[in-house]
């Protein structure tokens, strides 16, 4: 039990481009699911913590305007990188609370984000 | 600010040699501790988890970690490692009230040779 998954698990885009990933809790329901940034070699980077049915509450630094976040369902929250750039390129990795089991995070596999 | 340091960027080392990795964190309230490990082109995995109780913990794979909350500390423990270990080491804290929000270190990667 307790699987997350994401998609797409790979994205190339050009760069002024819209890309969203979607970040699903299969077998439980997720009140709280979170955004990472990895890069490589890197540690995880929290971008935000989505909350079903409210705003997203973002990382000092991470724009909110250009990463959107979207949690409008217990098993589904979405990220937009709107206008994307190169910098953008990245690792992005979701993880669902589930609330049931506690503090426990499960992770997404993540998504490849290359912005040309 | 909360904060998660890794002593050890690249540890190498041959099969059936022990491992120690560090972790230590800057928080002074409670805390809950996490082992992640991360295998090449693989997602994120619980390793084992400290909450409350029995300050050593066991996970998967003969993996241990003992919380020493004078020393701020939740290292990493592994009698003997095998090839197959070989991955990225994440260590992450939740500190109490933070609305579940992780807090990893640097990581540290780990090689096995055979």
């Amino acid at each position: 039990g307790a699987v997350v998954s994401q998609h797409p698990s790979r994205v190339i885009c050009k760069s002024g481009t819209s890309v969203k990933i979607e970040c699903r809790s299969l077998d439980f329901q997720a009140t709280t699911m979170f955004w990472y940034r990895q890069f490589p070699k890197q540690s995880l980077m929290l971008m935000a913590t989505s909350n079903e049915g409210s705003k997203a509450t973002y990382e000092q630094g991470v724009e909110k305007d250009k990463f959107l976040i979207n949690h409008a369902s217990l098993t589904l929250s979405t990220l937009t990188v709107t206008s994307a750039h190169p910098e953008d390129s990245s690792f992005y990795i979701c993880s669902a609370r589930d609330p049931v089991r506690g503090y426990e995070q499960y992770f997404g596999p993540g998504t490849r984000l290359t912005v040309t | 600010a909360q904060s998660v340091s890794q002593h050890n960027h690249h540890v190498i080392l041959s099969e059936a040699a022990s491992l120690e990795l560090g972790c230590n964190y800057s928080y002074g309230g409670t805390v809950n501790l996490f082992w992640y490990v991360q295998y090449p082109g693989q997602h994120l995995q619980l390793l084992l988890k400290y909450f409350s109780g029995d300050p050593l913990v066991k996970g998967i794979k003969g993996f241990e970690a003992e919380f020493i909350k004078s020393k701020f500390s939740f290292n990493l423990r592994k009698p003997s490692v095998q090839w197959s270990d070989t991955a990225e080491y994440f260590c992450a804290v939740n500190a109490e009230n933070q609305g579940g929000k992780l807090i990893f270190g640097q990581g540290t990667e780990l090689s096995v040779k055979p």
